[in-house]
């Protein structure tokens, strides 16, 4: 069964400095990755998704991933963090078995962003 | 940009009553969703729909769920006589078809506080 870990739970950046959330799944085929961001009260909204061809993904607000089958990775990123950037943070690899191709979510990483 | 609206945005039932969640997809996708997201707790998938049957389920998803797709645009969850511990956030999803793999977009969520 697959899984996704974050191992970050809280992460606290200045703002201006640069991000990475770190993210790690477990899959047994070719993973369909996607980042998720959820700002306090609201639904999950998609940033970015990695299907295949390219290893590095641009998603909307400036946010990017690197997907690296060695480490079963991938990791989000951003140069330079906005206030409006703190949110919690969801990793997810989709499942393309049972003909569903469900979501299976990592625990999420709280981001805040210092003034 | 077309969105997933679900209502009500907050439920309050009674343990033991049946509720039912609604959901309106984005007009031409043809997958969808229910998950759910315990207070503190990762997002968990429940059920996926196609072309009018359940093409998957998890664990979670017992004979007390049921879903529907009553006419051509909404898509309920009914939650038959409420536990406690079926208040969380239940989020809707719904997926297209097309070139590739589409990502799964979400609604707001219903929040469900069971008394």
């Amino acid at each position: 069964a697959q899984s996704v870990t974050q191992p970050d739970i809280h992460i606290t950046v200045s703002e201006g400095a640069s991000l990475e959330l770190r993210c790690n799944y477990s899959y047994g085929a070719t993973p369909y990755l996607f980042w998720y961001v959820q700002s306090p009260g609201q639904g999950l909204q998609l940033l970015l998704k990695y299907f295949s061809g390219d290893t590095l993904v641009q998603g909307i607000k400036g946010f990017e991933a690197e997907f690296k089958r060695s480490q079963s990775s991938f990791n989000l990123r951003k140069p330079s963090v906005h206030w409006s950037d703190a949110a919690e943070y969801f990793c997810a690899v989709a499942s393309v078995t049972g003909g569903g191709n469900k979501l299976t979510f990592g625990t999420g990483t709280q981001l805040k962003v210092e003034l | 940009e077309p969105e997933v609206t679900q209502t009500p945005s907050h439920q309050v039932t009674q343990m033991g009553q049946e509720v039912i969640l609604r959901c309106v997809p984005i007009s031409n996708h043809l997958y969808f969703y229910w998950y759910r997201q315990i207070l503190g707790q990762k997002v968990e998938f429940l059920v996926s729909f196609y072309n009018n049957e359940i093409s998957e389920k998890s664990e979670i998803f017992d004979d007390q769920f049921s879903v529907e797709r009553p006419d051509g645009s909404n898509f309920t969850l009914k939650i038959r006589s409420t536990k406690l511990e079926d208040s969380a956030m239940y989020f809707c999803a719904s997926r297209g078809v097309g070139a590739g793999n589409q990502p799964q977009h979400f609604g707001d969520g219903t929040r469900l506080s069971i008394l």
